[in-house]
């Protein structure tokens, strides 16, 4: 497996600001994932993080409002931008590829709420 | 597209009953499955897997089966503890090693 470290654990944010999760795992890894998981609900994918590239978006999900930046294989971040209520969320990190390319493996955890 | 269906829950049970939470999938192709467990306040843990027809996963206790023909990946337990509860989500691997989830069952042991 992987060790996964997420940064805010949890945030408390105003109405319009930004805020931007970081996700550092302790080794190369070629696939880095990122998902949103709304209160009392499952796990929806935001996209994927692309070493050297553009993040690739799923539908529903913009890169105006989440930038995505992946600087090297061990880093990633996830820019909520000018939030609403309806973004509070836990924002989660996976990576895939460690053991097998299909398992991932998943950070704690950024929890979110948008005032 | 793919998709999975996770028996509805909540689920509450008394120690050392048998579990079995359900989950069926949809999709193209043969994909992996997956259980993964989120205790209270934390991340998801991969809990077991299972890469094609007929493998069994198996870990801390908890076992499922990937039936092609029904298209099923039940998770049983036969003795649960007040430390099992959490939320249980079923997952498949679909093309481009993407996961899409099951809605997930949030399960409470009572002593």
């Amino acid at each position: 497996s992987a060790v996964i470290s997420q940064k805010p654990s949890r945030d408390i944010c105003q109405r319009g600001t930004s805020l931007t999760i970081q996700c550092q795992v302790d080794s190369q890894v070629t696939m880095m994932f990122w998902y949103r998981q709304q209160p009392g609900q499952s796990l929806t994918l935001i996209a994927t993080a692309n070493q050297g590239s553009e993040a690739t978006y799923e539908s529903g999900f913009v890169i105006d409002k989440f930038p995505i930046s992946r600087p090297n294989l061990t880093f990633s971040t996830l820019t909520v931008s000018n939030m609403s209520p309806e973004d509070s969320s836990i924002y989660l990190c996976s990576v895939g590829g460690v053991e097998a390319k299909n398992i991932q493996y998943f950070g704690a955890g950024t929890r979110l709420s948008v005032l | 597209g793919d998709s999975v269906t996770q028996m509805e829950g909540p689920v509450t049970l008394s120690e050392e009953a048998f579990l079995t939470i359900n989950c069926t999938y949809t999709a193209t192709g043969y994909p992996s499955l997956f259980w993964y467990v989120q205790y209270p306040g934390e991340g998801l843990q991969l809990l077991l897997k299972a890469t094609k027809a007929d493998d069994k996963g198996s870990n801390k206790g908890f076992e499922a089966t990937y039936r092609k023909e029904t298209t099923s990946f039940h998770l049983e337990k036969g003795s649960v503890q007040v430390s099992d509860s959490a939320v249980y989500f079923c997952a498949l691997s679909s093309r481009a090693q993407k996961l899409v989830f099951g809605q997930g069952t949030r399960l409470t042991i009572n002593p």
